[in-house]
């Protein structure tokens, strides 16, 4: 069976830090992976997708990056975190007409 | 994708059943309905998914009507443990770049004993 894995749970980071966030999924090839972040008590926001290896999108501007280096793994990055950065991060993979999640990264950037 | 509209909050006693609608009437006929949810703190669990037909898991029932444009995510018997916010989502069947799944804001249903 599929499973996807994403940590840490939570993170706290100063800001200007570095952030790196990663998420790798088992159990499928070539999915579509996501990463998306919620503000508390929002909704959830697409930042980025990826169909393939080396293949980003992004879907709004920010300080925020995204990199695939193999199939299966998806790596959020920030080079100097800012406090608005704070959020749930998660990670979703979809295959056809499925989407599963993984449990989130909550970051308080301080 | 076609836009979904939900009830931001509802209630439902324990037990009973809870029903929460959504209205998506720019559907496209290719179109799916998908539900998920999201409890406090967790990533969105997938419930159930349909395109004319009703449709029934372990977890819930769906219900869609003639023409498409709202649909029914039925709760049978609803537990404290049902407390979640619920996303009604519309999305093409195909596996392209762009068909990611676009989160509203959902219903935040509580589950009262």
């Amino acid at each position: 069976s599929q499973t996807i894995h994403q940590w840490p749970a939570t993170l706290v980071q100063p800001v200007g830090s570095p952030l790196s966030l990663e998420c790798t999924v088992e159990g499928t090839s070539n999915p579509n992976l996501y990463w998306y972040r919620q503000a508390a008590g929002r909704g959830l926001q697409l930042l980025f997708y990826s169909v393939g290896i080396g293949q980003i999108s992004s879907e709004v501007p920010q300080n925020l990056s995204a990199s695939r280096p193999q199939d299966r793994q998806f790596i959020l990055s920030s080079k100097k975190l800012l406090l608005s950065d704070s959020g749930f991060y998660l990670c979703a993979w979809s295959f056809r007409l499925e989407a599963f999640f993984g449990q989130g990264t909550r970051l308080t950037v301080v | 994708d076609a836009k979904t509209t939900q009830p931001p909050s509802m209630d439902c006693a324990e037990g009973r059943a809870a029903n929460l609608p959504c209205n998506h009437s720019t559907i496209s006929g290719n179109e799916y309905v998908y539900w998920y949810r999201q409890i406090h703190s967790q990533g969105p669990q997938y419930i159930i998914h349909g395109l004319k037909n009703n449709e029934t898991n372990e977890m819930a029932s769906l219900i869609i009507t003639e023409d498409r444009k709202s649909s029914t995510l039925i709760l049978p018997h609803a537990t404290l443990r049902d407390t979640a916010v619920y996303y009604c989502i519309v999305r093409p069947p195909s596996n392209n770049a762009g068909n990611m799944l676009t989160f509203g804001g959902g219903t935040r249903l509580m589950v009262k004993p």
